[in-house]
């Protein structure tokens, strides 16, 4: 099956820094990538669409000058929290679609971010 | 806006059966997915139903109602390994919402012996 991963599986930072997430497809090519966040107990929150060759489509309410995605080629997109805080820290889970008529999302492992 | 709908939390017995129902009210519809997600890991699939009616796969089945907004995961012969979160989620219509999922808040199953 289809396999996408997820870099670093988990991060420790400080409060005020940056931080990259990697997401990819290993075995085939994704058109288009979701970024979701999820808090403990909670269920998935749909952050961002990203688009191979174009910007990022963000759900109301989340900030894309703090979350930037780039999906640079269609195997790679990344995910950057700039400036963390503590409520950012999250489990942020990725995942890929391979073609617009494919239904199915292939799922990454999830990263999970602590900001200290 | 978008509302799915789920119970919190479920208990059941090992070898029993457990439905998990889900309600959905949202602005466009293009099938139905069930995910099962262990603490700390990513959803895993299972079901995508997309037109009315029952799809069985082993020990689960998904049913759909399109004009009701409501569908339902079946476990069969629970086992203990199933204690997980359920996750019922819609796929959006529409060229603008190519692939995108709205989620629900997820089940937590508990299996006892």
């Amino acid at each position: 099956g289809a396999v996408v991963s997820q870099h670093p599986s988990w991060v420790i930072c400080k409060s005020g820094t940056s931080v990259k997430i990697e997401c990819r497809s290993l075995d085939f090519q994704a058109t288009t990538m979701f970024w979701y966040r999820q808090f403990p107990k909670q269920s998935l929150m749909l952050m961002a669409t990203s688009n191979e060759g174009s910007k990022a489509t963000y759900e109301q309410g989340v900030e894309k000058d703090k979350f930037l995605i780039n999906h640079a080629s269609l195997t790679l997109s990344t995910l950057t929290v700039t400036s963390a805080h503590p409520e950012d820290s999250s489990f942020y889970i990725c995942s890929a679609l391979a073609s617009s008529s494919s239904y199915e999302q292939y799922f990454g492992p999830g990263t999970r971010l602590t900001v200290t | 806006g978008q509302n799915i709908d789920q119970p919190t939390e479920m208990t059941a017995t090992e070898g029993a059966i457990v439905q998990i129902n889900c309600t959905y009210q949202t602005s466009g519809f293009n099938g139905l997915f069930w995910y099962q997600q262990h603490a700390g890991e990513a959803p895993t699939f299972l079901s995508y139903n997309v037109l009315d009616g029952l799809e069985e796969k082993g020990r689960f089945s998904s049913f759909l109602s399109r004009s009701k907004g409501y569908s339902y995961l079946l476990l069969k012969e629970l086992q203990m390994k199933d204690s997980a979160s359920y996750l019922c989620a819609v796929r959006m219509h529409g060229s603008s919402n190519t692939g995108k999922l709205i989620f629900g808040q997820g089940t937590t199953l508990q299996v006892k012996p």
